[in-house]
């Protein structure tokens, strides 16, 4: 089974600069999630999808960050502008979240890593 | 959302057994404990998830008390390739909310 794929691995941007982050969720998975890790601590959960909807996006920065599900499958995100401390790696997940069969396995892609200059 | 808190880091030698211990003291009834394994430059990749009692799977074990505000993980006869970041997370039992990620628990094993 293809795992969830993220483009590109790696971006570097000046501060000020947009960028944006592509996910491709495992065929068939309503949940998709976007974390943020910075280095050193755990993934921070910045929106989750259940198909083209948000669910939870209480974490995300709106002021700068965006993000869309398009038709309930591809997902992008967005920073604009760009500042300093949101040099992370950009982690997607989906997982099949079945209501009712207790939490179901996540599935993370091996993320962006972003560096601000 | 029930907190967790494991310890910063554990080290250990290969073939040595590893019980990494997490406490959530206010786990909620339907809540479900998952545990979560990162290595270097990857994302994080499911371990194992329980509810209550003891849950085995071919990589490791996990043991629930029946109070629930605690779980240990069990790696049986560590290897060098085991060295990652081990997270436990604890979650509401319908998949609509992802689970928070707390900092983890850093093991290096060493030959």
């Amino acid at each position: 089974e293809a795992g969830v794929a993220q483009s590109p691995r790696y971006k570097i941007i000046e501060k000020r600069q947009s960028v944006a982050f592509w996910c491709n969720p495992i065929s068939g998975h309503a949940t998709l999630y976007w974390y943020q890790q910075i280095l050193g601590q755990g993934p921070k959960l910045l929106i989750q999808f259940q198909n083209n909807g948000v669910v939870d996006d209480s974490q995300l920065p709106k002021d700068r960050f965006s993000a869309e599900r398009l038709k309930g499958v591809d997902s992008t995100l967005k920073i604009q502008p760009a500042k300093l401390e949101d040099s992370a790696v950009y982690l997607c997940a989906s997982s099949l979240s079945r209501l009712g069969q207790g939490n179901t396995e996540a599935f993370f892609g091996q993320g962006t890593r972003l560096t601000v200059v | 959302l029930a907190k967790t808190t494991q310890p910063i880091s554990m080290d250990s030698y290969e073939g040595q057994e590893v019980n990494i211990t997490c406490s959530h003291n206010n786990i909620a009834t339907n809540d479900y404990i998952t545990w979560y394994q990162q290595f270097p430059s990857q994302g994080p990749r499911f371990i194992i998830q329980g509810y209550k009692t003891k849950v085995t799977n071919e990589v490791a074990s996990l043991f629930i008390p029946a109070d629930r505000k605690s779980s240990t993980l069990s790696l049986p006869r560590v290897s060098l390739s085991d060295t990652a970041v081990y997270y436990c997370l604890v979650g509401d039992g319908t998949g609509r909310r992802a689970l928070t990620f707390g900092s983890g628990t850093r093991l290096q094993v060493q030959p």
